[in-house]
């Protein structure tokens, strides 16, 4: 089983700043199969960026998500306010067939 | 504009079975996988598992001996029954739709806290 490592676990930013978040997998991982979420206290995670760089409609530019293999990194290059929220990281594999989340990142204002 | 919309119970004792459906407005089955995730703040977003547009299905393997998923697409519906359940199943349920290319998941119902208590 494909175990995701999101860190930091907490992020405190001010409104402007850049955020680096990162995702590392415990073996690697398919990039057609790295996703990432925001979710909102109350709400359903909503998705940002599927196959790790393809932004979903609707994502903001500010949003960029990279990587391959076990390293993987959604990047907010200038914070908004309704960008705070949690972020999480998930793959698909499928020896066996399984869905995994990262256990997220907060993203808090400093 | 895809829409998912999922009801059941949200209160059982202990050895019940937990039961939800999700409707599906706008949009087809076909090409799609559609999953059950729950949220807790003890395990975070836990994959539950899926069922596609032909019925085939793949679960959680720590859940897979008490989960079964359905599909009545003649209802644009799609259900989870989860058995024997105890209080470390109480958490949000979500249900969701994967892409079939990516298994990223686009649309997502709006949840229900299922709570598990005597």
């Amino acid at each position: 089983e494909i175990v995701l490592t999101q860190s930091p676990g907490t992020l405190s930013l001010s409104p402007g700043e850049r955020a680096t978040l990162s995702c590392r997998a415990s073996q690697s991982v398919n990039s057609i199969y790295l996703a990432w979420y925001q979710q909102k206290p109350g709400q359903a995670p909503r998705l940002l960026f599927y196959g790790a760089s393809n932004r979903a409609t609707g994502v903001p530019g500010r949003f960029s998500g990279s990587g391959s293999g076990t390293d993987f990194t959604l990047t907010i290059s200038r914070l908004e306010p309704e960008d705070f929220a949690v972020y999480y990281c998930q793959q698909y594999g499928d020896s066996p067939p399984k869905v995994t989340f990262g256990g997220g990142t907060k993203v808090e204002i400093k | 504009q895809v829409q998912l919309h999922q009801w059941g119970a949200g209160l059982l004792k202990p050895s019940e079975t937990l039961s939800l459906t999700c409707d599906v407005y706008g949009g087809s089955f076909s090409g799609y996988y559609w999953s059950w995730i729950r949220q807790s703040p003890g395990t975070g977003l836990e994959w539950i598992g899926e069922i596609n547009h032909i019925g085939s299905t793949k679960f959680n393997p720590s859940l897979k001996s008490r989960v079964a998923i359905s599909i009545d697409k003649s209802k644009n519906q799609f259900s989870l029954n989860l058995t024997s359940v105890t209080a470390a199943d109480t958490a949000v349920y979500f249900c969701a739709r994967a892409q079939g290319g990516h298994r990223n998941f686009d649309y997502w119902g709006q949840g229900t806290l299922v709570t598990v208590s005597s």
